[in-house]
């Protein structure tokens, strides 16, 4: 089954502890994106990869870090996470880029108190 | 970017064809419509996408007006499954960095049983 998952579904941290937020899809797909979504605000674009060791920035990438390594793995780095950055997560992949169909994730909540 | 305008909300009733419109004026001749929707507490869900041609797949049909600055998605038979965000976006094809979903505020559909 096509799948992008990500792992942890909640997370509650405090500011300043650096974590992490895997995603892994098995589609063998070389567009990888992250989002976030904040209401009134939408899904916003944080980072996207067109393929392994190849990043850019998204239209919010301040505080994050992303790395891709592997083709199937874009995990999300919050070195030093703020309370600005409580939001919904959501990793994104596609074969094509903005032409062909994304999968999405099912969602990180993440809490920073 | 070019933009997309959608109501905020439409209603229907089960069983019933629900045509959602969205307008997207400032469309570029390499722009992709995208149609995507969001159930409550989940990602995004891919439901169809197209250039100049109508499209249909076993989700819903896409109906592109022949100038291309407003399309509707079609849901033939409502369900009460369908109730949830629907979110008209516009990609580009090909290039670096084409590979993002601009999201707005979407639609809010209710289904009535």
């Amino acid at each position: 089954e096509a799948q992008v998952t990500q792992n942890p579904r909640y997370l509650i941290t405090v500011t300043g502890k650096k974590l992490t937020v895997t995603c892994s899809q098995n589609m063998n797909h070389e567009y990888m994106s992250w989002y976030r979504q904040d209401p009134g605000l939408g899904l916003r674009q944080i980072y996207y990869s067109m393929n392994v060791e190849v990043t850019d920035k998204g239209d919010v990438p301040e505080g994050y870090k992303v790395s891709r390594k592997e083709k199937r793995n874009f995990p999300l780095i919050l070195e030093s996470p703020s309370p600005n950055q409580t939001s919904l997560y959501f990793c994104a992949s596609s074969s094509g880029g903005g032409v062909t169909e994304a999968f999405f994730g099912q969602g990180t909540r993440l809490t920073v108190v | 970017d070019a933009k997309t305008t959608q109501p905020n909300s439409m209603e229907s009733n089960e069983e019933e064809p629900v045509h959602l419109p969205c307008n997207h004026s400032t469309i570029s001749g390499t722009d992709y419509i995208h149609w995507y929707r969001q159930l409550p507490s989940q990602g995004p869900e891919y439901v169809i996408h197209g250039l100049t041609s109508n499209v249909n797949n076993r989700m819903a049909s896409l109906a592109i007006a022949e100038d291309r600055k407003s399309s509707t998605l079609i849901l033939h038979r409502a369900t009460l499954r369908d109730a949830a965000v629907y979110y008209c976006i516009l990609s580009k094809s090909g290039g670096y960095g084409t590979d993002k979903l601009i999201f707005g505020t979407g639609t809010r559909l209710q289904v009535f049983p």
